[in-house]
Order: structure tokens, then C-alpha cells, then sequence
């Protein structure tokens, strides 16, 4: 099965300074990737989604985007963070081959905005 | 378009008590998927099941079941003899054939089991 790892767990960074989130996945190849953002409160909104190296499909028009580099790496950032984006980001995965697969996510990273 | 409502944001319950949290979902595929996680205060989504359109059996399993009726698009998660380690959001997720894996959410129930 597979097994999913982001970091840093925890960010607080300065209003205007730059993003980078990791998602790597391990027990799986050519896995389908996600990026979520979940505001305080307790919606889970769909960021990105990746099908493989180098394909991203952007969900919301924000601030934010989003790079796969490597099979099972996929990667969120921001040139200049805004008070918005702090939020819980998790990272979900499902197998390539499945219709409606299962996703699993990731423990998620805290980012505060300040 | 696809819509999982929650109707419930917060259910208190005492330790041992029965409860159930709603899920009503709109689609207009006829091949659909849903889903049930649980976010434990640590924040990670724990995923729970998963249940095909064209199954509508119960499901059980240990304390969990589930209720799964097309007829009122509903997909029911209930607990018995709840624990305080019950304590968490539970999400309710909709994922339709046309669309992949990609999910809808509702909102989820923030689920306290007082001691």
C-alpha cells in the first residue's frame, strides 16, 4: 500500500515570501496526485490534480501552483504568500489505473500566513 | 454538478451513545462512487469506505455501519456505543464516474463523545 510523506509538517511564514510545499509518494508508480487546501473551518478544496510528470490541471485560478517533477513527487508553491493562503494543505494520492479510486492522503502540512 | 451536502456541523454525544451522521448527495451520473474519512484532531483524512452506486447492502464493521439508499440519495454513517477516540470530523465524499478520482466533499461533522 502506499504511503505518503509532506513536509515541513508546520510553516509560519511572512506575508509576500514564497511557497514550497513536498508530497512524495512511496508503494506505488504513476500514482494520480492531489493538492488540498482546508481553511479554517472544515472544507477540503481541490487545488491541483496531477496524472503524471509534468501534467497539472488547476482547479481554483489563485495565487498558488503546482509542479510534478518526478513520478511520485508533486510540489506546491507560491512566489508571494497572501494573508489567504494559511490553511491545513494535504496531499492525496489514488492509483492511476483506478476509475474513482480511493484516495489516501498524507498528514498534511499547517501553514500560517503572518 | 456533483454536491454532497452535511447537513449536521456539530453533534455531541456521551460516551456509549448511538449516533448518526447524515449525507445527502446529488449527481446526475448513474455510476458513482462514495466515500466516508475521518480527520482525528491530528489532521490526517483517514478513509473509512468506499461504496460503488450499484451496491446498496449495509455495510458493517465493528461499531461502524453504514446505510447506503439511492432511493433519497443517502449515505448514512452511524456509531454504536460511541468512544471519546470517536471524536473527530467525518467528511462524506462523492466521486463520479466522468469526473475520475477527483472528489467532492461536504462539509463535514465535528463528531465530541463526552466522557
Amino acid at each position: 500500500s502506499q504511503t505518503i510523506h509532506q513536509w515541513p509538517a508546520t510553516l509560519v511564514q511572512p506575508v509576500g515570501s514564497p511557497l514550497s510545499l513536498e508530497c512524495t509518494v512511496e508503494g506505488t508508480s504513476n500514482p494520480n496526485l492531489y493538492w488540498y487546501r482546508q481553511a479554517a473551518g472544515r472544507g477540503l478544496q481541490l487545488l491541483f490534480y496531477s496524472v503524471g510528470i509534468g501534467q497539472i490541471s488547476s482547479e481554483v485560478p489563485q495565487n498558488l501552483s503546482a509542479s510534478r517533477p518526478q513520478d511520485r513527487q508533486f510540489i506546491l508553491s507560491s512566489k508571494k504568500l497572501l494573508l489567504s493562503d494559511s490553511g491545513f494543505y494535504l496531499c492525496a494520492c489514488t492509483r492511476a489505473s483506478g476509475v474513482a479510486d480511493t484516495q489516501y492522503f498524507g498528514p498534511g502540512t499547517r501553514l500560517t500566513v503572518l | 454538478a456533483q454536491k454532497v451536502t452535511q447537513a449536521q456541523t456539530e453533534i455531541s454525544v456521551v460516551e456509549k451513545e448511538d449516533v448518526t451522521l447524515d449525507c445527502v448527495y446529488e449527481t446526475r451520473d448513474t455510476t458513482y462512487y462514495l466515500f466516508w474519512y475521518k480527520q482525528p484532531p491530528s489532521g490526517e483524512l483517514v478513509f473509512l469506505i468506499r461504496r460503488n452506486s450499484f451496491d446498496e447492502q449495509n455495510e458493517i464493521s465493528g461499531r461502524y455501519s453504514w446505510n447506503f439508499q439511492k432511493s433519497t440519495s443517502s449515505f448514512n454513517f452511524t456509531i454504536t456505543a460511541s468512544q471519546v477516540v470517536d471524536s473527530a470530523v467525518y467528511f462524506c465524499a462523492l466521486s463520479e464516474e466522468t469526473s475520475g478520482s477527483r472528489l467532492t466533499f461536504g462539509e463535514g461533522t465535528q463528531l465530541t463523545v463526552n466522557p
